[in-house]
């Protein structure tokens, strides 16, 4: 079974402060994404990446950045927190093998910013 | 960019009720995925259509693929307390491996 973990399931964080959410896939996956999600909005892609140190922009990418320094992991930065940024925030990761992968998600981690 | 747009947003329906979720595109899908998110938890994959007119049947839900490739849909029939959670589509941007999703159909089953 494809396992996707989150570092953390909770999480509470100052306006201002510097924030690291991590990933890791078991899979050998090629890609990896962050998505975040919020009531009647669905899930919204803010960054993806195809290959280790490889990344692309999602539909969100404003306020985030991202590293993926090798294949199992990647993490989502927030550089300075601020309360729009309150989300649940999804991992997840499939095969890269072609263009109609399966997506396979992390648990999520629900980011509070105070 | 691609948006996938999903009607209706919210449903309640009495247990025994049939449900059905719509997803629509202004732009031909390359393919169409469906996912299931149970309340608390993460999204789950259900199942994937890829051919015009495609359906798929997984016992009480019934998965459509539009002739024009610019729609889907979900059909459960006769609805029980485990279908509770929120329904998504979602489609891959042509030959790129990022997904697009739906805005999501929240289903809630009253026994």
């Amino acid at each position: 079974d494809v396992k996707v973990t989150q570092s953390s399931r909770y999480l509470v964080k100052r306006t201002g402060e510097k924030v690291f959410l991590e990933c890791v896939q078991d899979m050998d996956h090629e890609n990896m994404f962050w998505y975040r999600q919020d009531p009647g909005l669905g899930l919204r892609l803010i960054y993806f990446s195809y290959d280790v140190k490889m990344k692309e922009k999602g539909d969100i990418p404003e306020g985030y950045s991202v590293s993926r320094e090798k294949k199992e992991r990647f993490s989502l930065i927030l550089e300075s927190a601020s309360t729009n940024q309150t989300s649940m925030y999804l991992c997840a990761s499939s095969t890269g093998t072609s263009g109609t992968d399966t997506q396979y998600f992390g648990p999520g981690t629900r980011l509070t910013v105070l | 960019g691609q948006q996938v747009m999903q009607i209706p947003q919210y449903q309640h329906v009495q247990e025994g009720e049939d449900f059905t979720t719509y997803c629509n595109s202004s732009t031909t899908l390359s393919n169409i995925q469906w996912y299931k998110q149970r309340p608390g938890g993460h999204p789950v994959f259900l199942i994937q259509l890829v051919k015009s007119g495609e359906v798929k049947k997984q016992k009480r839900l019934t998965f459509q693929f539009g002739e024009a490739k610019k729609n889907s849909s979900l059909h459960i029939t006769a609805t029980q307390t485990t279908d509770v959670g929120t329904y998504f589509c979602a489609s891959n941007s042509g030959g790129y491996q990022k997904v697009t999703f739906g805005t999501g159909t929240k289903l809630q089953v009253i026994p």
